[in-house]
């Protein structure tokens, strides 16, 4: 089905250990981004990706690795989990111009013991 | 650090009342604005996105209006259903027509029957 999956849907891990979140959009978008939710903050930006091959960090990127070999694809990794990264991720697409709307994955719920 | 402002954060109103809340962002470099509704458990999904100074826009019973001269946008809900409960988020775009959403922390509303 055409749309954007995160996996897993429902983590939890004990602090230390690496943790990679999968990200995957069907619909070929340039942009891809990851947030985290937190109570107070609303949702931040991690990382982000202009297109294959192209990263760069948002507000709040310490502690997290983002790839991009494939357009479709955008995983996260928790090097070395912390608890205070416990959160809701949500990875969103969108197309190449700011006119076009952003469309989220489903989130995943991490919880790092 | 840019700042998005929403409010109220939260409001309670009757089934069948007319609503609205307000999203304030700079109003220097202005490239778009997008506005999201976040059911809870759920992912965002896009409402509006408005570009030019002026802009209306409307999706059923809910309407959105951009002033970027003096930097705000107003949502407008009439005839509030229980259906409608849900937290508005408002983004402004930052960095130029190809850069990134700044999100504001949202207005939570809730619709009693």
């Amino acid at each position: 089905d055409a749309g954007i999956t995160q996996s897993p849907r429902y983590k939890i891990t004990e602090t230390g250990r690496q943790v990679t979140l999968m990200c995957h959009q069907t619909w070929s978008h340039s942009y891809m981004f990851w947030y985290r939710q937190d109570l107070g903050h609303g949702l931040r930006l991690i990382y982000y990706s202009a297109a294959a091959d192209i990263t760069d960090k948002g507000e709040v990127p310490d502690g997290y690795v983002v790839s991009r070999s494939k357009t479709e694809n955008f995983p996260l990794t928790l090097e070395s989990a912390t608890r205070s990264q416990t959160s809701v991720y949500f990875c969103a697409s969108r197309g190449g111009n700011t006119i076009y709307e952003q469309y989220f994955g489903p989130g995943t719920r991490l919880t790092v013991t | 650090i840019l700042n998005v402002e929403q409010s109220p954060q939260s409001l309670h109103v009757q089934e069948g009342d007319s609503t609205n809340f307000t999203c304030s962002f700079p109003s220097s470099n202005f490239y778009a604005l997008h506005w999201y509704r976040w059911e809870t458990a759920k992912s965002p999904e896009a409402l509006f996105v408005m570009t030019l100074n002026g802009d209306e826009k409307k999706k059923g019973r809910i309407s959105a209006t951009l002033n970027t001269k003096e930097g705000y946008s107003y949502l407008y809900i009439k005839g509030s259903q229980p259906e409608d409960s849900a937290t508005y988020l408002c983004a402004f775009l930052y960095g130029g027509s190809q850069g990134n959403l700044i999100f504001g922390k949202g207005t939570k509303l809730s619709v009693k029957p």
